[in-house]
């Protein structure tokens, strides 16, 4: 089925471990973003890529990191995991345009004690 | 600045009542776009509105209405005679003309009791 899907779903991480979130669209999507979900505060937006081989930061950026290196995938990295990064994580893609929808992943919920 | 304000964290009602979640925002854009969402407890984001800010007519669909007033920077959703089903948390947000990301507005949780 065409969407968003995020890998994995669920994952508990010890402080200072590192680990990589995966993205993965197949509508051929040029848009990508990783936000995070904290109570009472929305979504954040951490980076975004509008294309291949780009990224650029959002709102929350820092202990993250992210790379596009193929137009399917957006993969964000925690380098060294922190328990103020305990949150959820959702995926979204869109193609350019202002009358494009976004589709959203079903969300990484990721603990790190 | 772009920015979405939710001002009502936590709403409760008891069903078949009316219930208006407010959203208002903030743009630099003469040209932008407003969503609604819905987050039921299951976790995943619904789609359910899109407005530019061209179009200021209001618009149903079924219980569901919006209003949006540029006058008042305001995008305000109604639902009529609500149901234990509409208990969710609802965000709005604001389309970043900048890379198309989306600002979210910090949430309002929904809880309609029988």
């Amino acid at each position: 089925n065409a969407g968003v899907t995020q890998t994995p779903k669920f994952r508990v991480l010890k402080t200072g471990q590192s680990m990589t979130l995966l993205c993965a669209q197949d509508m051929n999507h040029e848009y990508m973003y990783w936000y995070r979900q904290d109570p009472g505060m929305g979504l954040r937006l951490i980076h975004y890529s509008v294309g291949e081989g780009t990224t650029a930061k959002g709102e929350v950026p820092d202990g993250y990191n992210v790379s596009r290196l193929k137009k399917q995938n957006f993969l964000l990295g925690l380098e060294s995991a922190a328990p103020s990064q305990t949150s959820v994580y959702f995926c979204a893609s869109k193609l350019p345009g202002n009358t494009e929808g976004y589709t959203f992943g079903s969300g990484t919920r990721l603990t790190v004690v | 600045a772009q920015k979405v304000t939710q001002a009502q964290t936590e709403i409760s009602v008891v069903e078949k009542e009316d219930v208006t979640l407010d959203c208002v925002y903030e743009t630099r854009d003469t040209t932008y776009y407003l969503f609604w969402y819905k987050q039921p407890p299951s976790g995943e984001l619904v789609f359910l509105i899109r407005r530019n800010s061209f179009d200021e007519q209001n618009e149903i669909s079924g219980r569901y209405s919006w209003n949006f007033q540029k006058s008042t920077s305001s995008f305000n959703f109604t639902i009529t005679a609500s149901q234990v089903v509409d208990s969710a948390v609802y965000f709005c947000a604001l389309k970043d003309n900048q890379g198309g990301k989306l600002i979210f507005g910090q949430g309002t949780e929904l809880s309609v009791k029988p």
